[in-house]
């Protein structure tokens, strides 16, 4: 079964950093782009980054860029976000995506960030 | 970026009855190989979001005829020919030019 499960959310003070991460089984990881997309509480789907299948091509929203840092590990089939100096608006929880074509074919569950002192 | 947007935001719909939503994109999204990056998904309570339309019109694995695709460049639309209590959710379209953007998402509910 094509699989994703994110890991790593919590509760973080203003300021704070937070590493995410995703494992992938049941497909070939290491040839897929994989992206990152967080939904505020109760409201819409935004994209927040990816990462082409080698892990060297990164491209990153404007609200987090030079906060957020997209990686991934092939030989572990994971994915990862690594979040500093984050800010309330960044509570959300957080997708990992897989990339089909130009769409995002398979979702994980997600994974709960909240920034609040 | 391109700008998506919804209508209406929310959908109370008999069972049996049809239902209709569209979306508007800032600026065409027919890409340079012929294909429009269009999608749209279904976001049931609780759950992660789920593809049913890639590309306008063709509908993803599974995904019951009901369902149906439409519309070219900037205007798009999607039908359901009869609602059943388990399409109850939020209806998002999203285009697929980097960076991807969504749409705010049409509720739907069952009278």
């Amino acid at each position: 079964e094509v699989q994703l499960v994110e890991s790593g959310g919590g509760l973080v003070q203003p300021g704070g950093s937070l590493r995410l991460s995703c494992a992938a089984s049941g497909f070939t990881f290491s040839s897929y782009w994989m992206h990152w997309v967080r939904q505020a509480p109760g409201k819409g789907l935004v994209w927040v980054s990816r990462i082409n299948s080698a892990g060297i091509t990164t491209t990153y929203a404007d609200s987090v860029k030079g906060r957020f840092t997209i990686s991934r590990d092939n030989s572990k089939n994971t994915l990862y976000l690594q979040m500093n100096s984050l800010r309330a608006e960044d509570t959300a929880v957080y997708y990992c995506v897989r990339e089909r074509a130009t769409w995002p074919d398979i979702w994980g569950q997600g994974t709960m960030v909240t920034v609040s002192s | 970026d391109i700008v998506m947007t919804q209508t209406p935001l929310s959908l109370s719909v008999t069972p049996g009855q049809p239902a209709s939503m569209s979306c508007k994109s800032s600026q065409s999204l027919v890409h340079s190989d012929g294909k429009t990056y269009l999608y749209w998904y279904l976001q049931k309570p609780g759950q992660s979001p789920q593809l049913l339309m890639y590309e306008v019109s063709s509908r993803f694995s599974g995904v019951p005829d009901r369902f149906s695709g439409s519309g070219s460049g900037t205007d798009f639309t999607l039908k359901i020919s009869r609602v059943e209590a388990e399409d109850v959710g939020v209806y998002y379209c999203m285009q697929g030019i980097h960076p991807w953007t969504f749409g705010q998402g049409t509720k739907v509910e069952i009278k």
